[in-house]
């Protein structure tokens, strides 16, 4: 079974610009995750997909961050303008529905400078 | 909100000795309860998880414990090897079928030959 995929891997970055992660989450998988992970900490969620609609995006910082799941599947989440406290590990996940196991992806990695 | 507390946040032990790592949370519908893995660089992957309608359950080395009544659950590794050494975290959801996944701040084990 193929997993959750991401890209890019890293990412380095300008404060003020922007930058956009994608992610492919497990084939048939309704519900989809993305959280936040600062060195050293836990992932902190900041929205939850159920297909292409937000359950939970109450932790996303929305004057700089938005995301979209468009047809249910595929999943964009952008920065604009990026700060340096948003230097982070990204993590995706994707699970059968709300509250069930989690499968993650790799992370994007993003440093800004 | 939800939360979830996690204790301790380095735990070492020599290699052979137990493990165990404690987690509370302050939602007493959470009805699911992962641990996750995660070593240096990759990403959290699933060791074992716990619903609420069980007590306990075990997989080899490893086991988990739920006390619905006090909202806390932990995780014991017997036996420790070095290969254990990484960052656990315990995780609970919120929301039923449409909740999401609230993460401790983590456990960084070391264990030592």
């Amino acid at each position: 079974e193929a997993g959750v995929a991401q890209s890019p891997r890293y990412k380095i970055i300008e404060k003020r610009q922007s930058v956009a992660f994608w992610c492919n989450p497990i084939s048939g998988h309704a519900t989809l995750y993305w959280y936040q992970q600062i060195l050293g900490q836990g992932p902190k969620l900041l929205i939850q997909f159920q297909n292409n609609g937000v359950v939970d995006d109450s932790q996303l910082p929305k004057d700089r961050f938005s995301a979209e799941r468009l047809k249910g599947v595929d999943s964009t989440l952008k920065i604009q303008p990026a700060k340096l406290e948003d230097s982070a590990v990204y993590l995706c996940a994707s699970s059968f529905h709300g509250g069930t196991e989690a499968f993650f992806g790799q992370g994007t990695r993003l440093t800004v400078v | 909100g939800e939360n979830v507390e996690q204790h301790p946040s380095t735990l070492s032990v020599q290699e052979g000795d137990s493990a165990v790592i404690k987690c509370t949370y302050s939602d007493s519908a959470s009805n699911y309860f992962p641990w996750y893995k995660q070593e240096l660089g990759k990403r959290p992957q699933l060791i074992i998880d716990i619903r609420s309608n069980v007590g306990e359950k075990k997989d080899q080395r490893i086991a988990v414990t739920l006390n619905k009544t006090a909202k806390h659950f932990s995780l014991h590794i017997t036996e420790t090897q070095p290969e254990d050494s990484a960052v656990y975290f315990c995780a609970a959801s919120y929301g039923g079928s449409q909740g999401n996944l609230i993460f401790g701040k983590g456990t960084k084990l070391s264990v030592k030959p």
